[in-house]
């Protein structure tokens, strides 16, 4: 079966400094790859997703993600922090063969201290 | 505006009081989810529908029940509420079922159960 790791269950950086995320998937082929931000009090919105072609993908909010398959990771990155991008952020793995059931991890909760 | 909405947003009901979440897409998505969250254990899939008439079981189905008559809702319903079904609760849809069109949540349904 197919497993996501967020290695990181809480992560604090200041507020401009650049932040990544890590999250390493456990599965035989590519699967497809999200990240999605929970703000507090709020659902989870979809920020990338990557699924085949470029492994860096651009997402909103200014943020980005690589996937290298000879690691099984897929980390999430974005170059300067605002107070804003505190929240919760899970990585997700979608599977072609499971009827659209997507694996959550964990999530990496983020604190930007000013 | 697109939207995933879910009702009621908090809920505080008695074990074995019957009880119906509803969940409703105006994005004219073909396939819905609900999750549910809890602590140290992430996003755990509940139920899933691949569209009209046809749902599956997730990942932790015990204690729910779900239908799907009209594309665009999703209801969960709980015949006999126990404690253990104290969480917070989240409906989703995809355009389809392929995984690699992510998916948009609602914002939630706290569930209390005493």
């Amino acid at each position: 079966a197919q497993s996501v790791t967020q290695p990181d269950i809480h992560i604090t950086v200041s507020e401009g400094a650049s932040l990544e995320l890590r999250c390493n998937y456990s599965y035989g082929a590519t699967p497809y790859l999200f990240w999605y931000v929970q703000s507090p009090g709020q659902g989870l919105q979809l920020l990338l997703k990557y699924f085949s072609g470029d492994t860096l993908v651009q997402g909103i909010k200014g943020f980005e993600a690589e996937f290298k398959r000879s690691q099984s990771s897929f980390n999430l990155r974005k170059p300067s922090v605002h107070w804003s991008d505190a929240a919760e952020y899970f990585c997700a793995v979608g599977l072609n063969t499971n009827a659209g059931k997507s694996t959550f991890g964990d999530g990496t909760t983020l604190t930007v201290k000013p | 505006e697109a939207q995933v909405t879910q009702n009621p947003r908090y809920l505080i009901t008695v074990t074995g009081k019957k009880l119906t979440v509803t969940c409703s897409q105006n994005m004219n998505h073909e396939y819905m989810s609900w999750y549910r969250q809890d602590p140290g254990l992430g996003l755990r899939q509940i139920y899933y529908s691949m569209n009209v008439e046809v749902t599956d079981k997730g990942d932790v189905p015990e204690g729910y029940k779900v239908s799907r008559k009209e594309k665009r809702n999703f209801p969960l319903i709980l015949e006999s509420p126990s404690p253990n079904q104290t969480s917070l609760y989240f409906c989703a849809s995809s355009l389809k079922g392929n995984p690699n069109y992510g998916y948009t949540f609602g914002s939630g349904t706290r569930l209390t159960v005493v």
